[in-house]
């Protein structure tokens, strides 16, 4: 167990739809990452977030976007989705800024149809 | 930008042979990470190395990074059948997010 949750563990919806996956790092950890690991591009990074603000983006799509909270929970929000849009999606977390992401909570495995 | 390239894709060993996978940056790493991940979980952090020609052993795991920091292996010595799973390099990305190779994944068969 990393420390890092994330809900929900599965989603199934459809084409066009909106979801929000939401993800809490380990206790102390201010910086959080969000990756999609698909099977054709592996794992890819999408956004990072430290003490609740937007530090770095990665392969993000205009239809996905993410926030921090106060509480350092963050959400990813996707919206409009395709079938491509199927994939695991990871949370992680790190302490410190310039620390990359280490632990990596148990993904949502999200299904479009 | 930065890319990180893994070979080989896949490999299929029979316990207690030996295993490597290689890692190979486009550019220069300031560092570069080792995670495994097993079937159905996510990634684990095994390793970071820094150092220009760092070797780092994990138990039955040895870890390279090489001389001119643009390449790294990652060798397990007598695998057993817990090794089997994906194993991913990782090298720095803008900001402090990274950039993950496509994995080998590993099959252990007793």
């Amino acid at each position: 167990d990393s420390g890092v949750t994330q809900t929900p563990k599965h989603l199934i919806t459809a084409t066009g739809q909106r979801v929000t996956l939401r993800c809490s790092p380990r206790s102390g950890d201010l910086s959080v990452y969000w990756y999609q690991q698909s099977l054709d591009q592996g794992l890819q990074f999408l956004i990072q977030y430290y003490n609740g603000e937007e530090r770095a983006k990665g392969n993000i799509l205009e239809r996905f976007s993410a926030q921090q909270f106060p509480d350092l929970h963050s959400e990813l929000n996707l919206s409009s989705l395709e079938l491509g849009d199927s994939a695991l999606y990871f949370c992680a977390s790190s302490v410190v800024l310039g620390d990359s992401p280490k632990y990596f909570g148990p993904g949502t495995r999200l299904t479009v149809l | 930008g930065q890319q990180v390239m893994q070979i080989p894709q896949y490999q299929h060993v029979q316990e207690g042979e030996d295993f490597t996978t290689y890692c190979n940056s486009s550019t220069t790493l300031s560092n570069i990470q080792w995670y495994k991940q097993r079937p159905g979980g996510h990634p684990v952090f095994l390793i970071q190395l820094v150092k220009s020609g760092e070797v780092k052993k994990q138990k039955r795991l040895t870890f390279q990074f090489g001389e001119a920091k643009k390449n790294s292996s990652l060798h397990i010595t007598a695998t057993q059948t817990t090794d089997v799973g994906t194993y991913f390099c990782a090298g720095p990305n803008s900001g402090y997010a990274l950039n993950f190779g496509k994995g080998t994944s590993l099959l252990v068969t007793p």
